[in-house]
This record gives C-alpha cells, sequence and structure tokens, in this order.
C-alpha cells in the first residue's frame, strides 16, 4: 500500500522554529517529488512547496508565504522528506500534509498522508 | 499567480441530483486542472486529473471537463458519501504555484 505518514507537528512560539517528517512506504521514494500543503482551521488548502527527484536536481519551489522560512529537504535513503519551518508566525497555524506527485501529462498530488497539526501561540 | 476562482462556494443538493461545479482559472491553463474531495477530518483525496482522467477506484458518476480557463467537475447523481468539499488545483508550470480553488462545500438539502 502506498502511504505517507507525517510527523513531527506540535507548539511552538511565534519566531520559533519546527521541523515536519513526511515517512512514505510502499513505492519507490526516489522517483517522486514530494509536495507539502497546509490547511488552517476551516479554511482552504494552500500550496507549501515541493521538492523535485534526485533526477531533476532536487529542485525546489515554494510559496511566496513559505519562501525564506520555510526548506523542504529529503532523505532518499530513509524514504522521508522535510520541511523545516523557521520564524514561524501565528499565521502559520495550520494542518501540514505531505503528497506525492504524479507526472504525466500534468502534475497531481496522490496520495496524501494524514496531515500533523502545527500550533504557533505564545 | 495564477489565480484559480471555484463556483459556488457552497452548494446544497439531495441524494440522486446532478451537481456542477465551476472552476476558473486566471489565465489559460490547457488541461493542467485537478479536483480533490476533502471530508471533515480528513485528508483531501484525488477524485480526476488533468482536467478529465478519473483517479482508480473513483466512481463513475464523477466527470470532468474544460480546457484553457474554464473546466467542470460534476457528479452525475449525488449518493450520501458525495457530501464533501471539492477543490480544484492548477498544476501549469512555470510558474510551479499548483494554486487551489478555496473550495465548493456540497451540503445535503
Amino acid at each position: 500500500e502506498v502511504q505517507l505518514v507525517e510527523s513531527g507537528g506540535g507548539v511552538v512560539q511565534p519566531g520559533g522554529s519546527l521541523k515536519l517528517s513526511c515517512s512514505a512506504s510502499g513505492f519507490l521514494f526516489s522517483d517522486f517529488a514530494i509536495h507539502w500543503v497546509r490547511q488552517a482551521s476551516g479554511r482552504g488548502l494552500e500550496w507549501v512547496g515541493r521538492i523535485r527527484s534526485q533526477d531533476n536536481g532536487y529542485a525546489t519551489e515554494y510559496a511566496a508565504s513559505a519562501k525564506g522560512r520555510f526548506t523542504i529537504s529529503r532523505d532518499d535513503s530513509e524514504n522521508t522528506a522535510y520541511l523545516q519551518m523557521n520564524r514561524l508566525k501565528t499565521e502559520d497555524r495550520a494542518v501540514y500534509y505531505c503528497c506525492r506527485a504524479i507526472s504525466g501529462n500534468t502534475i497531481w498530488l496522490d496520495p496524501w498522508g494524514q496531515g500533523t497539526l502545527v500550533t504557533v501561540s505564545s | 499567480d495564477i489565480q484559480m476562482t471555484q463556483s459556488p462556494s457552497s452548494l446544497s443538493a439531495s441524494v440522486g441530483d446532478r451537481v456542477t461545479i465551476t472552476c476558473r482559472a486566471s489565465q489559460s491553463i490547457s488541461i493542467y486542472l485537478n479536483w480533490y474531495q476533502q471530508k471533515p477530518g480528513k485528508a483531501p483525496k484525488l477524485l480526476i486529473y488533468a482536467t478529465s482522467s478519473l483517479q482508480s477506484g473513483v466512481p463513475s458518476r464523477f466527470s470532468g471537463s474544460g480546457s484553457g480557463t474554464d473546466f467542470t467537475l460534476t457528479i452525475s447523481s449525488l449518493q450520501p458519501e458525495d457530501f464533501a468539499t471539492y477543490y480544484c488545483q492548477q498544476s501549469y508550470s512555470p510558474p510551479y504555484t499548483f494554486i487551489f480553488g478555496q473550495g465548493t462545500k456540497l451540503e445535503i438539502k
């Protein structure tokens, strides 16, 4: 079964840092890009960023809200992707999902992990 | 950045109804449009990719169409398990922003 499991969420003070993990199983992790998407309570989905595969140079792209504060990385030997979040703001409070990206004639996200909650509060 | 606008934001319908949700892009995105379903407290689930391709395991009552800037998700005969929030997402690149629409909440009438 193809599966993604996020971990590392929790409570952090404004200005603090947190590193989320996305552990993958059931597929050849190194072949796929991994995206991060977040959802604030009662709100819609917001794309955070992605990291491409080694074949694509581990290139990363970020949403404007994440650029300069968040860093996505991966360890293919551990089948794990990471989202390092620095200088956290109250508005970063959300459930964070990781997703596998499938590339065909376009790109789509499947599956999604169950999400991990990040709370930014003093 | 490409912006995605869904309509309506919410919709009330009955079991058996035919429902259409619209997604409009601020510029042409060819067929680079996906649809996801999210139920309360759950992660989103892929329904349709590349405008009209049904994800494996998704019932055939779901269909997608469109191209350029205007896209639709149609549910031909609503079932009780279809009441959820639906999101469109563009995957046109560059500029690699993968923006989502704001969502359409489908509720039971």
